[in-house]
């Protein structure tokens, strides 16, 4: 089971922050978050990770709590085309706790950018 | 830097008949992930493999499902005797390795339609 809780959807002015939240309050340590978007069914599109710091990039920025049990994600100025299902992912370690595997997916956040 | 390919995009299959997809990771990636997304829900993680070896199967059914990722060549994911329950569309990602937390890629996904 994802082991993230996110609104099933969000509404976003064309143009303004769209910031999308995340609650993972079970994460452990050596977790990371993941988010991806997935538009329309196509694969599903990397966006950004972080570990325990902000993380910006040239999609958006990462905001994570300093308790590391919730962030954000935000794409700064949105547009109608980043109208897409957004999944935030804790991404754990494999059985062996050797390395990192599978991704698990919840059901994300239906993002949509209205003109 | 071409993306994950995937192919064929769409696959037609007879009920007991067989499904091969196939799967060509990034260029340098030498780890495979396949998901399987069923229609009107979310992405779920199949099985990870590295070349030559099968990683993580937990995601995988028990029977008449297949992976594999030969030396040479793409993954494949074999699913033998389809029924209409396997229509779905089946995703494949590539990472470089998994030491740390890589990052996963997404291929366009084939969509297996079981008549």
């Amino acid at each position: 089971d994802a082991k993230t809780t996110q609104p099933p959807s969000m509404d976003c002015a064309e143009g303004r922050a769209a910031n999308l939240p995340c609650n993972h309050s079970t994460i452990s340590g050596n977790e990371y978050v993941y988010w991806y978007r997935q538009i329309h069914s196509q694969g599903p599109q990397y966006i950004i990770h972080g570990l325990k710091n902000n993380e910006t990039n040239e999609m958006a920025s990462l905001i994570i709590t300093e308790d590391r049990k919730s962030s954000t994600l935000i794409l700064p100025h949105a547009t109608l085309r980043d109208t897409a299902v957004y999944y935030c992912i804790v991404r754990e370690r494999n059985a062996g706790g050797t390395s990192y595997g599978k991704l698990t997916f919840g059901q994300g956040t239906i993002l949509t950018v209205h003109p | 830097n071409a993306g994950v390919m995937q192919n064929p995009r769409h696959l037609v299959r007879r009920r007991g008949q067989e499904a091969r997809l196939r799967c060509s990771p990034m260029k340098g990636h030498s780890h495979v992930y396949w998901y399987r997304q069923l229609p009107e829900e979310g992405l779920k993680f199949m099985v990870y493999l590295q070349k030559e070896n099968i990683i993580d199967e937990s995601g995988m059914p028990k029977e008449r499902f297949s992976a594999e990722f030969p030396k040479e060549g793409p993954s494949i994911l074999r699913i033998q005797q389809v029924v209409r329950g396997d229509s779905a569309a089946y995703f494949c990602a590539s990472s470089p390795r998994t030491g740390g937390a890589e990052t996963q890629y997404f291929g366009p996904g084939t969509r297996l339609l079981v008549l």
